[in-house]
């Protein structure tokens, strides 16, 4: 069952807009919340990451929500830029145990120049 | 540039072949992780170490056997594989896993492509 879920699996944004890359879910065990992007034949690299005392995390060109009640979080890079296509994965993980990471199927980002 | 190198970058093996996946980091890391990533999936958890010590297994089939010499070294070794097996094996560090402890991301390597044949 998968406990986290992005359910866009692409997403094509104009260079210089925003784009907005969301993520939900399940479990109200989980306290910390990371987005990944992914190059093919690249592993995952760390982008940004929130813990749930926080609503919000801001990190240059990339802004990251959380909104506990909803179970939803999402990714604001803003402005996009023909870089940034990549796939983005959700990530999250509790702190009753072992640092384990239960990643989303991920959001394919495309930026068009 | 990632700070957790993997090696080899690609592998091809028989089911009968005994071979190891490597991985270094120098990052002063004391978690450090194997995941398996099929393609157009999510990775999964395989394994944890924390602080040289075996801490996570996920019902990960036996052959599949981790090692962690070092805290800066970690294992993966392969025997009598089956084609289901063939996918990307990432490795994975962190500071430290410790429960309660301020969360610290996971930093990835760039994997190794495993084909079973």
């Amino acid at each position: 069952d998968q406990q986290v879920k992005q359910n866009s699996p692409s997403l094509s944004v104009q260079e210089g807009r925003i784009s907005i890359l969301n993520c939900d879910y399940t479990n109200s065990m989980f306290d910390y919340f990371l987005w990944y992007k992914k190059y093919p034949a690249e592993g995952p690299t760390f982008l940004i990451s929130i813990s749930s005392i926080k609503d919000k995390n801001e990190d240059g060109r990339f802004t990251v929500f959380l909104n506990k009640s909803a179970k939803h979080l999402s990714l604001h890079i803003v402005p996009s830029q023909p870089g940034d296509s990549a796939v983005y994965f959700c990530a999250a993980n509790d702190q009753t145990g072992a640092n384990n990471l239960f990643f989303g199927t991920g959001t394919r980002l495309t930026v068009i120049p | 540039d990632t700070e957790v190198t993997q090696t080899p970058k690609h592998l091809v093996m028989g089911m009968t072949n005994k071979k190891s996946l490597k991985c270094e980091q120098h990052m002063g890391h004391r978690a450090m992780y194997w995941y398996k990533q099929k393609a157009k999936k999510p990775p999964e958890l395989m394994f944890v170490y924390s602080y040289e010590k075996l801490s996570i297994n996920e019902s990960v089939p036996s052959r599949f056997s981790p090692e962690c010499p070092n805290s800066s070294l970690l294992n993966l070794h392969l025997h009598a594989l089956q084609p289901e097996d063939s996918a990307l094996y990432l490795c994975a560090s962190s500071l430290t896993p410790l429960p309660g402890s301020i969360n610290q991301p996971q930093h990835f390597g760039d994997g190794t492509r495993l084909s079973i044949l």
